[in-house]
């Protein structure tokens, strides 16, 4: 069956750093893979997809990047965290139609 | 724009009885929905999924009914249990790579 990590669990980062959260899935081949964030109390906002291998499509103009180095790894990149990048990122995969999320990393910036 | 909405933030069931999530959209293009279930501090859990060319569907204890005419779509739960207290989302497929979510309904089991 297919898997999906996601790590950090939690992350406090000062703003001005950088970050890097990394996904991985397994049990599964070229699968589509998504980063969304969810605001406090909110739905989920699309922010980067990949259909392969240094393939990244990005949804919203921001601070932050995606890059997909191996086909089952997503990590989701910034130079310079901003207080409004704080969150619950939400790494997901898909074959077809339907999304499974990952366990999420939630992220303060202070 | 389009939107996918969910009529009622909140939903209070008595353990036992059945409930009824409800779900707006408002693009017409949307051939597929999904709902998922998200409890606190974790990532949305696929509960049942259903194609526009169906309307209804039924899982384990779950149901889904599609209504295109009025596009709506609701989720019913039966002998609601405790471990189902969580935030429902529902979720449409405008295309291949989008999945627009509204913000969630709240159910909250009493004992």
């Amino acid at each position: 069956s297919q898997t999906i990590h996601q790590w950090p669990a939690t992350l406090v980062q000062p703003v001005g750093s950088p970050l890097s959260l990394e996904c991985t899935v397994e049990g599964t081949s070229n699968p589509n893979l998504y980063w969304y964030r969810q605001a406090a109390g909110r739905g989920l906002q699309l922010l980067f997809y990949s259909v392969g291998i240094g393939q990244i499509s990005s949804e919203v103009p921001q601070n932050l990047s995606a890059s997909r180095p191996q086909d089952r790894q997503f990590i989701l990149s910034s130079k310079k965290l901003l207080l409004s990048d704080s969150g619950f990122y939400l790494c997901a995969w898909s074959h077809q139609l339907a999304r499974y999320f990952g366990p999420g990393t939630r992220l303060l910036v202070l | 724009g389009e939107s996918v909405g969910l009529h009622l933030p909140t939903l209070s069931v008595q353990e036992g009885d059945n409930s009824i999530i409800n779900c707006a959209y408002s693009n017409s293009a949307s051939d597929y929905f999904i709902w998922y279930k998200q409890e606190s501090g974790k990532g949305p859990q696929f509960i049942i999924d259903i194609r526009s060319n169906m309307d209804k569907r039924q899982g384990q204890r779950v149901t889904v009914l599609l209504n295109k005419t009025v596009k709506h779509l609701s989720l019913q739960i039966a002998a609601t249990q405790p471990g189902d207290s969580a935030v429902y989302f529902c979720a449409e497929t405008p295309d291949d790579y989008k999945l627009s979510f509204g913000a969630g309904t709240t159910v909250t089991v009493r004992a």
